[in-house]
């Protein structure tokens, strides 16, 4: 079975600050990972996702991820936080197929000026 | 390209009603699904389908109805509507195969008195 573990349900950083949000993944063969991004009011949009290609991936907006197999991990990090990153963020896994994933239970992040 | 759209963006229930949510992509995407979104728990799969004809349960379909009878178009029916059932509820849509980005709609809020 397929897991998805986001540590921190909130996170706070400063404008300018680092931004690291954490997943942990179960998965009993090599898995496809996502991160999606929620604002407001709206549905997801994807950040990037890992492929098997490379296990540094790069998205949108500044954000990126890598991917560590040792670790079960796909953390997602950004250099600088902007206000405009205030939003939800949510991790998942899928395997075989890759149609059915498997959704983390979100982190917040609030960016404070 | 319209993408995914849900209608309506907003309903409120008394229970026991019934009501159908509406979604359709025009993306020639095989792959469709729902997923209802609770504070704390994520995204829960709830029913999907690799293509017209064909459905499946996912997580949580208990008090939910589907069926796919053109690619374009999978409707999400509450057969009787229960207070646990106040969500916020997404469409997603992919090609078959992995490892293929979903697609969201924009979402229905469904509040159930």
């Amino acid at each position: 079975a397929q897991s998805v573990t986001q540590l921190g349900s909130h996170v706070s950083v400063s404008e300018g600050a680092l931004v690291l949000l954490r997943c942990n993944y179960s998965s009993s063969v090599p898995p496809y990972l996502f991160w999606y991004v929620q604002y407001p009011n709206q549905g997801l949009q994807l950040l990037l996702k890992y492929t098997s290609a490379a296990t540094l991936v790069k998205g949108i907006n500044g954000f990126e991820a890598e991917f560590k197999k040792s670790e079960t991990s796909f953390h997602l990090t950004k250099p600088s936080a902007h206000m405009s990153d205030a939003a939800e963020y949510f991790c998942a896994v899928s395997e075989g197929t890759g149609n059915q994933f498997y959704f983390g239970t979100g982190t917040s992040l609030t960016v404070i000026p | 390209n319209a993408g995914v759209t849900q209608t309506p963006k907003f309903q409120v229930l008394k229970t026991g009603q019934s009501m159908t949510l509406q979604c359709a992509q025009d993306m020639n995407h095989e792959y469709m699904s729902w997923y209802r979104q609770d504070p704390g728990m994520g995204l829960r799969l709830i029913h999907y389908s690799v293509g017209a004809g064909i459905t499946d349960q996912g997580e949580v379909p208990n008090g939910y109805n589907v069926s796919r009878s053109t690619t374009e178009d999978f409707p999400l029916r509450l057969l009787s509507a229960a207070p646990s059932q106040t969500s916020v509820y997404f469409c997603a849509s992919s090609y078959v195969g992995g490892p293929n980005e979903q697609f969201f709609g924009p979402g229905t809020r469904l509040t159930v008195l």
